[in-house]
């Protein structure tokens, strides 16, 4: 079944205790992505990867690190994590090709709460 | 920061019923603008994919329309029924970066 995973689907940790969140799509999409939901904000993107070792900021990536080692992994990284990192992140992979014309397929969420 | 607006942002409307929503997005270094559909609990899921002024999309009973001269896309549901109840996304794609709106809740009433 092609789809994106996401672990853990949910955590709650404390505050400076470094933790990654997995990413993983079967679907051999050129791009990735990670976002975080907040209540009134709506999606904001936190990094994405064109492909394979190529990987970009997007709107709010303060605090967070991610790496694209292989195409089908995208891990979300919080070295320090806070409490105003506390959100439901989503992944999204899609076959990007450059010209926007490819839909995203989401993972199924992970709701982290920083103690 | 760029902005990308919906409105309304709540609407309850009656089964049966036909209405619209409307994403604003910048007229400038448009690359496509994404439709996706978010039932609670579960994850987005895209509707429509639009890329070329004049877009048109039709998906039963839900279509949608682009003008990027202007910045907006209009999505219409026809006949509204209890399952379509859910938040619509509209996301603009620019220099590879999607931006989203804050959404339109839809419920529709038995």
């Amino acid at each position: 079944e092609a789809q994106v995973t996401q672990n853990p689907r949910y955590l709650i940790t404390v505050t400076g205790k470094k933790l990654t969140v997995t990413c993983s799509q079967n679907m051999n999409h050129e791009y990735m992505s990670w976002y975080r939901q907040d209540p009134g904000l709506g999606l904001r993107q936190i990094y994405y990867s064109m492909n394979v070792e190529v990987t970009d900021k997007g709107d709010v990536p303060e605090g967070y690190k991610v790496s694209r080692k292989e195409k089908r992994n995208f891990p979300l990284i919080l070295e320090s994590p806070s409490p105003n990192q506390t959100s439901l992140y989503f992944c999204a992979s899609s076959p990007y090709s450059g010209t926007g014309g490819n839909e995203q397929f989401f993972g199924p969420g992970t709701r982290l709460t920083v103690l | 920061i760029l902005n990308v607006e919906q409105s309304p942002q709540s609407l309850h409307v009656q089964e049966g019923d036909s209405t619209n929503f409307t994403c604003s997005f910048p007229s400038s270094n448009f690359y496509a603008l994404h439709w996706y559909r978010w039932e609670t609990a579960k994850s987005p899921e895209a509707l429509f994919v639009m890329t070329l002024n004049g877009d048109e999309k039709k998906k039963g009973r839900i279509s949608a329309t682009l003008n990027t001269k202007e910045g907006y896309s209009y999505l219409y549901i026809k006949g509204s029924q209890p399952e379509d109840s859910a938040t619509y996304l509209c996301a603009f794609l620019t220099w590879n970066q999607f931006y989203f709106g804050t959404g339109t809740s839809l419920t529709v009433i038995p």
